[in-house]
């Protein structure tokens, strides 16, 4: 079955400093992956995609992401972080054979002045 | 989102009421989806329609139905609420394969 995990209820980081929030995922055949944002009292926003190709991927906003096959990871990253960055964040998969889009239980993202 | 209406924005219903969470698509894409949002618990996915006059369960059908008569519109109905079924619900729709799913703006559904 798909599932996708976010292992971090929270992600304090100070603001300049590089930030990582994890994902996993499990599906039984290619993966489709995804990064939203999600800001108080709003719908999601895309952030970035892997469909194929380059394992890092480059989004919006100065996000990447990271895909690991071997460790069926997809963790967002950042540089360098600012305050606005601030947000809730979801990794989704999509199992290539099927149209079934799974979301993980979010991850907030804390950046300190 | 441009493109992806869901109405109501909000609601409240009594316990064992019924009502309709409507969305509609100016997309033309082909799958469509209702999740739930709660605190905690990220997005769950509640059905999902791959193509007009298919449906298919998600992680959490119970206590719902949904409808695809068209292309552009599907909907998510209560037939008799419940307090458990409080949350905030999200319409997304996605074209082909590769592509990002686009969302709507929610609604917000107490339940008394």
């Amino acid at each position: 079955a798909q599932s996708v995990a976010q292992p971090e209820d929270q992600v304090n980081v100070a603001e300049g400093n590089p930030l990582t929030v994890k994902c996993t995922y499990s599906v039984s055949g290619n993966p489709y992956l995804f990064w939203y944002v999600q800001y108080p009292n709003r719908g999601l926003q895309f952030l970035l995609k892997y469909i194929t190709g380059d394992n890092l991927v480059k989004g919006s906003y100065g996000f990447e992401a990271e895909f690991n096959k071997s460790q069926t990871s997809f963790h967002l990253k950042k540089p360098s972080a600012l305050v606005s960055d601030s947000a809730l964040y979801f990794c989704a998969v999509r199992d290539a054979g099927t149209d079934k889009l799974i979301f993980g239980t979010g991850t907030r993202l804390q950046v300190f002045p | 989102n441009a493109g992806v209406t869901q109405t109501p924005k909000f609601q409240v219903l009594k316990t064992g009421q019924s009502m309709t969470l409507q969305c509609a698509q100016d997309m033309n894409h082909n799958s469509m989806y209702w999740y739930r949002q709660d605190p905690g618990m990220g997005l769950r996915l509640i059905y999902y329609s791959a193509s007009e006059g298919t449906t298919d369960k998600g992680e959490v059908p119970n206590g719902y139905n949904v409808s695809r008569l068209n292309k552009r519109e599907f909907s998510l109905r209560l037939e008799s609420a419940a307090p458990s079924q409080t949350s905030v619900y999200f319409c997304a729709l996605l074209g082909t394969p590769n592509t990002e799913a686009f969302f709507g703006q929610g609604t917000r559904l107490t339940v008394v």
